[in-house]
């Protein structure tokens, strides 16, 4: 069956501009989430969305950090005005349910994100 | 607060040599702990898990036992094969729905 998918797969922007990245969840998956892997570092939790309860946002880094998820399915996260501090791989993921049980987040290949 | 160590990589070994990851825990409570894999070029998946203390989790002839009293969940692999190079993760699930995921260790195996 289809996993994740993200797009674009690499994405170069210019400084100041503004960047929508798009995650396709497994299909049936109630919860969805968002980190960031940089060079080096582990994954940075970013955002976490479940059924149409309002999204966790404890990880976002700054207020031009966005993301919404449009019928409980799609995913988009928008960075506004990026900074080269941006330039890592972001990494959507989806599980069957998130809270109260020991479940399995399905990873996409990620969207690696290049700020000149 | 939880967190997760893992050994720095890069790890580099000889097929059919012997492998482990060193990871190490700080957590409140009971944990289920994971390590996740990582091939060039695609995203996470779930190699194995263990949700309690001595638990062995196995996988593709990986295996992680989840030790409390050393608060570990070490990966050993006994022979490992070039198709093995990846980057692998461990991590820790104490509730909520928050998974904490180390920095990573690339492994590259030479044929």
């Amino acid at each position: 069956g289809a996993g994740v998918s993200q797009s674009p797969s690499n994405k170069v922007t210019e400084k100041g501009k503004d960047v929508e990245l798009r995650c396709d969840p497994i299909s049936g998956h109630t919860a969805l989430y968002w980190y960031r892997q940089s060079l080096g570092q582990g994954l940075e939790f970013l955002i976490y969305f479940q059924g149409n309860s309002a999204p966790d946002k404890s990880g976002l880094p700054s207020d031009r950090f966005s993301a919404e998820r449009t019928g409980g399915s799609v995913s988009t996260l928008t960075i506004q005005r990026t900074q080269q501090e941006d330039s890592a791989v972001y990494l959507c993921a989806s599980s069957v349910t998130g809270t109260g049980s020991i479940y399995e987040q399905y990873f996409g290949p990620g969207t690696r994100l290049t700020v000149t | 607060g939880n967190s997760v160590t893992q050994m720095e990589g890069p790890v580099t070994l000889s097929e059919e040599a012997f492998l482990t990851i060193n990871c190490t825990y700080t957590a409140t409570g009971y944990p289920s702990l994971f390590w996740y894999v990582q091939y060039p070029g695609e995203g996470l998946q779930l190699l194995l898990k263990a949700t309690k203390a001595d638990d062995k989790g196995s996988n593709k002839g990986f295996e992680a036992t989840y030790r409390k009293e050393t608060t570990s969940f070490h990966l050993e692999k006994g022979s490992v094969q070039v198709s093995d190079s990846a980057v692998y993760f461990c991590a820790l699930y104490t509730g909520g729905f928050k998974t904490i995921f180390g920095a990573g260790t690339r492994l590259f195996v030479k044929a």
